[in-house]
């Protein structure tokens, strides 16, 4: 079965402290990994996606990585502005994306 | 990438009325998909809307609660019918331009409250 887990669930750091999410999944003909960024009460962000394992991607503060099993989305020096809740999703077989739960990313000045 | 938009962006409907969401994106694309998202809770696809063909539903979702058009490359709309609390939720409506391989872009969201 298709499957995505994010963790942590919610992660709180000081403004300029670094960090990383997490994604893992399990799909059966990976057809990209997604990264996306979602403010409350408005549609999700794209923000990246990656084919391959190895592949490195950046914006920003922002950069995502892709294992054989698992996405990392690394933050560096945050600023409050990247408060938000961040979305992994990987596409299958079926052209669907299967998303995960997220992480809500709080930065405190 | 697309600019897609959303109408209405929110609505407060009475229990057991319909309403219908409409999504328009400023460039043709090949797929759109309509999502669900709870509060809290992360999106659930309810159908993929395919120009010229009718609506794939997701298990749990059927054609007589969340009627699907897709009359054009550009235009869908999303009814929901026969609204019951349970329904309070945001839509989004989602496309797939092609150029952009399997990435997906995403409207604004419909916040929906049922009372």
């Amino acid at each position: 079965e298709d499957q995505v887990t994010q963790s942590p669930e919610a992660l709180r750091l000081q403004e300029g402290e670094s960090s990383s999410l997490n994604c893992s999944y399990t799909v059966s003909g990976l057809r990209g990994l997604f990264w996306y960024r979602q403010d409350p009460g408005k549609g999700p962000e794209f923000l990246f996606t990656l084919y391959s394992a190895g592949e490195e991607k950046e914006k920003e503060r922002l950069k995502a990585t892709l294992t054989k099993k698992e996405s990392f989305l690394h933050i560096t020096a945050p600023k409050p502005e990247d408060s938000a809740t961040y979305l992994c999703a990987v596409g299958n077989s079926n052209y669907q994306l299967i998303w995960g739960a997220g992480t809500k990313l709080i930065i405190k000045p | 990438s697309a600019v897609i938009s959303q109408k209405p962006s929110r609505d407060i409907c009475q229990r057991g009325t319909s309403l219908t969401i409409q999504c328009q994106v400023d460039s043709q694309v090949t797929m759109m998909f309509w999502y669900r998202q709870q509060p809290g809770q992360s999106l659930t696809l309810i159908a993929t809307a395919n120009q010229g063909s009718e609506a794939t539903y997701e298990s749990g979702f059927v054609i007589d609660k969340f009627p699907i058009s897709r009359p054009n490359l550009t235009f869908s709309t999303l009814t929901v019918s026969n609204m019951s609390p349970e329904d309070s939720s945001i839509y989004l409506c989602g496309v797939r331009t092609g150029a952009a391989g399997d990435t997906q872009y995403f409207g604004p969201g419909t916040r929906l409250t049922v009372l």
